[in-house]
């Protein structure tokens, strides 16, 4: 089974573009979940779907937004970069099991760099 | 105060050591991941577990409720151990991350 993939590896924007990151999740995974990650903050959670409906957000501006396709395919979408959203943004698929938990599969990451 | 914590920051070993990662979190946390970050950024997740204790290979994971701690096991540890380790609680339905415990086991 392939595993999580995310596009693109590398970016690098300037300050007041936009940027989308896209992520495949596992075959038959509903869930992704979208976190970023930066020398100063560590991991932080920025939101999560679930067949195409938002379930949960993390504390980001509204710069930051996401969506997920019939596919379970998902974007992330950062507008008006700023400097500090320089980062490795991480997707996470996940399968619920038996019992309730789940197995959670990371994707290699987005490096983003805002000039 | 943060909802998950870990230590130590930083651990150095030698190679065959038996290393032990910390992790505290609060009220709110039905489960703990224990996740492996290697250079470059690749994460596994290692174990999700709500109870008990759970073993893979040269790797065990414990929790304790009641006292809301968690402990991550290395034994043998071998450089390609090498990497930063991330405890996370499960709250609802996001993931609240410690600030990781970077290992380096040095053969």
């Amino acid at each position: 089974k392939a595993g999580v993939t995310q596009t693109p590896r590398y970016l690098i924007k300037t300050r007041g573009q936009q940027v989308t990151l896209s992520c495949s999740p596992i075959s038959g995974h509903r869930s992704v979940s979208w976190y970023q990650q930066t020398p100063g903050q560590g991991l932080q959670f920025l939101f999560e779907y679930f067949s195409e409906t938002q379930r949960n957000k993390g504390n980001f501006p509204g710069r930051f937004s996401g969506r997920q396709f019939s596919n379970s395919r998902s974007e992330m979408n950062v507008s008006t970069l700023e400097l500090g959203d320089s980062a490795l943004y991480l997707c996470a698929s996940s399968l619920v099991l038996a019992g309730g938990s789940y197995e959670q599969y990371f994707g290699p990451g987005t490096r983003l760099t805002v000039t | 105060k943060n909802e998950v914590e870990q230590s130590p920051q930083n651990l150095t070993a030698q190679e065959g050591e038996f290393i032990t990662i910390n992790c505290s979190y609060s009220v709110g946390i039905s489960a703990l991941h224990w996740l492996q970050q290697h250079p470059g950024g690749g994460i596994v997740s290692l174990f999700m577990l709500s109870s008990g204790k759970k073993k893979h290979g040269r790797l065990i994971a414990t929790i304790n409720i009641q006292e809301k701690h968690s402990s991550l096991h290395i034994t043998a540890s071998h450089p390609r151990d090498s990497a930063v380790y991330i405890c996370a609680g499960h709250n609802t339905d996001k993931l609240i991350f410690g600030t990781g415990t970077r290992l380096q086991v040095f053969p």
